[in-house]
């Protein structure tokens, strides 16, 4: 089974402090993914990667950065967390071939409140 | 962005009751997919549609790919309390380059039983 692994659950930091978010996934995937949801929008793309220190900005990447140094990690940067950042976030990963219909996985999300 | 207008945003169905909730865009997408996400859990992948026109079935699920590529819906069929969740459309484009998908903003059930 494919495994995407994100490292905490839950976790609450103070406005202004540095947050990363770990996320693993075990299938040798290329695409790496993060998303964060938020009620009544969805889930909303921050950034995502298509190979080892490669990152694309989606379309919230503002106060996020990313980083990718080995293929089975991606992690998710808050240089200096807001309260407006306090979501849930979700990591996910596929394979290159996600044309041929390889679907995404995803993580169990991990719930951040910032104080 | 791209952005997928996804609705009803909520339902509340007695069970046994069928459902129904669609997806549009003002974007053609090459692929349509659904998801479902338990409570505190990350969304599962139900059905994936890959051309115009296509009518697709897993179990009580039904989804179809609109013939303008520019909308989808999802029936569930005599809805059981497990049912209950957040129903996610998703849209990728190939033609765009970007690889990654759009989701709607959820549809959530809630099944009384």
């Amino acid at each position: 089974d494919v495994k995407v692994t994100q490292s905490s659950r839950y976790l609450v930091k103070r406005t202004g402090e540095k947050v990363f978010l770990e996320c693993v996934q075990d299938m040798d995937h290329e695409n790496m993914f993060w998303y964060r949801q938020d009620p009544g929008l969805g889930l909303r793309l921050i950034y995502f990667s298509y190979d080892v220190k490669m990152k694309e900005k989606g379309d919230i990447p503002e106060g996020y950065s990313v980083s990718r140094e080995k293929k089975e990690r991606f992690s998710l940067i808050l240089e200096s967390a807001s309260t407006n950042q306090t979501s849930m976030y979700l990591c996910a990963s596929s394979s290159a071939e996600i044309y041929s219909g390889n679907t995404i996985y995803f993580g169990e999300g991990s719930w951040l409140t910032v104080v | 962005g791209q952005q997928l207008n996804q609705s009803p945003q909520s339902m509340f169905i007695q069970e046994g009751e069928d459902v129904s909730m669609n997806c549009t865009s003002s974007s053609i997408f090459n692929t349509w997919l659904w998801y479902k996400q338990d409570p505190g859990e990350g969304p599962v992948l139900l059905i994936a549609l890959y051309k115009a026109g296509e009518l697709t079935s897993n179990g009580r699920l039904t989804a179809q790919f609109g013939i303008t590529r520019k909308d989808s819906f999802l029936n569930i069929s005599a809805s059981i309390p497990s049912d209950v969740g957040i129903y996610f459309c998703a849209g990728l484009n190939m033609d765009t380059g970007r690889r990654a998908l759009t989701f709607g903003s959820g549809t959530r059930l809630q099944v009384q039983p």
